[in-house]
């Protein structure tokens, strides 16, 4: 199992350039998740999917957008890059059954920077 | 609103010494807990969960941690420290509502002095 993949690693944009972070599961999960890390900011929500065709909007989404056509992939979609996107982007899956909340499974993560 | 507080943004230890991260939350019913770890350029890592049960629960690494609800808190120990965990420890609560949403504190960063 590969779990969570991203690419790219590392990225430079220029202000209003657009762009897509990839992100893919080989381990069937139904949930999925975007977070933006920014330091001693933590994780912040930025979209997620409770399967393939469902998403919605988490804590930060402004000036993003996600699709979920497979229950695999989960790209990230930046429009209009801002420097106030300049950060650490992190695509996370789990499981969802049993009544429980179960641990996420985390990328390495992509590098963003908006200059 | 719920919330997850690490009051310590960085500590640092001698290796071999023991260590212990501190992790409150605000949450009105029985929270679900995480540790995560996550060494630097890396994503993060489970360390360990606890849903119900036993209050002390054992993660990897020889990470443990204890449940006390009675001081909202979830506090991470190790009995002795390698300079391998050198890294940033985040705590976590997940909350049932339309989906399974998971609050990630700010983070505790730890540095080990040999």
């Amino acid at each position: 199992n590969a779990g969570v993949t991203q690419t790219p690693k590392f990225r430079i944009l220029k202000i209003g350039q657009s762009m897509t972070l990839q992100c893919t599961q080989d381990m069937n999960h139904n949930y999925m998740y975007w977070y933006r890390q920014d330091p001693g900011m933590g994780l912040k929500l930025i979209y997620y999917s409770v399967g393939a065709g469902i998403t919605d909007k988490g804590e930060v989404p402004n000036g993003y957008n996600v699709s979920r056509s497979t229950t695999e992939d989960f790209p990230l979609r930046l429009e209009l890059a801002a420097p106030s996107q300049t950060s650490v982007y992190f695509c996370a899956s789990s499981y969802s059954g049993a009544g429980l909340i179960h641990e996420q499974y985390f990328g390495p993560g992509t590098r963003l920077t908006v200059t | 609103a719920q919330s997850v507080t690490q009051p310590d943004i960085h500590i640092t230890v001698s290796e071999g010494a023991s260590l212990e991260l501190r992790c409150n939350y605000s949450y009105g019913a029985t929270p679900y807990l995480f540790w995560y770890v996550q060494s630097p350029g890396q994503g993060l890592q489970l360390l360990l969960k606890y849903f119900s049960g036993d209050t002390l629960v054992q993660g990897i690494k020889g990470f443990e941690a204890e449940f006390k609800r009675s001081q909202s808190s979830f506090n991470l120990r190790k009995p002795s420290v390698h300079w391998s965990d050198a890294a940033e420890y985040f705590c976590a609560v997940g909350v049932k509502t339309s989906y399974d949403k998971v609050i990630f504190g700010p983070g505790t960063s730890l540095s080990v002095i040999p």
